[in-house]
């Protein structure tokens, strides 16, 4: 149980294209799932925080306006990385809640963004 | 704010032995949890073991266990009996104002 999905897991784009990754939890509700995002060989940096039916909670320094979150249902919440540049190539990863708190996070496989 | 330190950025360990990983951390939260997750070359975050922190006893997972030493600020981790799978990178974690805070990471390899 307890499984988060993300799709695409790999995806290549022109610079200045918009790019969008999908996050699902498949056997649970989740009204709150978080998007990090991990440059090479480092850690998990916490982008946004996710929650269903409201408005996303940005990290300091990660652009709103750059970084779309969307959580439309308590199953599915996307980011949609717009106007994407060469330095928004990263591993972005995906994790979700069933216990509304945040303390027990399951953590989707990661989608790889390359941009050309 | 919250920080998590991990100093150790590489260890190596024979295959069947026991290795320590470290973490400090720093909360000024008086409810949080500490996680170690193992991330494989796959990159898939794995949940290894989670701790609250008003519990006093050590959490325990089969061949992983932590010593939590509260005041200290202490969470490190013991893999006995070490396998080649175990060959990762260890991240300590601390989830507290709704938010979870990583360290920068060990990367764990098991010699045959």
């Amino acid at each position: 149980g307890a499984v988060v999905s993300q799709h695409p897991s790999w995806v290549i784009c022109k610079s200045g294209t918009s790019v969008k990754i999908e996050c699902r939890s498949l056997d649970f509700q989740a009204t709150t799932m978080f998007w990090y995002r991990q440059f090479p060989k480092q850690s998990l940096m916490l982008m946004a925080t996710s929650n269903e039916g409201s408005k996303a909670t940005y990290e300091q320094g990660v652009e709103k306006d750059k970084f779309l979150i969307n959580h439309a249902s308590l199953t599915l919440s996307t980011l949609t990385v717009t106007s994407a540049h060469p330095e928004d190539s990263s591993f972005y990863i995906c994790s979700a809640d069933p216990s509304r708190g945040g303390e027990t996070q399951y953590f989707g496989p990661g989608t790889r963004l390359l941009v050309l | 704010a919250q920080t998590v330190t991990q100093s150790q950025p590489e260890m190596s360990v024979q295959e069947a032995e026991t290795v320590t990983l470290s973490c400090t951390y720093d909360t000024s939260e008086s409810n949080y949890y500490l996680f170690w997750y193992k991330q494989p070359p796959s990159r898939q975050m794995i949940l290894v073991i989670r701790q609250e922190a008003y519990k006093q006893q050590n959490a325990t997972e089969n061949r992983f266990s932590v010593n939590f030493q509260k005041a200290a600020k202490s969470f490190s981790l013991k893999i006995s009996d070490s396998q080649l799978g175990d060959t990762a990178m260890y991240f300590c974690a601390n989830f507290g104002n709704e938010k979870l805070t990583f360290g920068t990471g060990t990367r764990l390899t098991i010699i045959p």
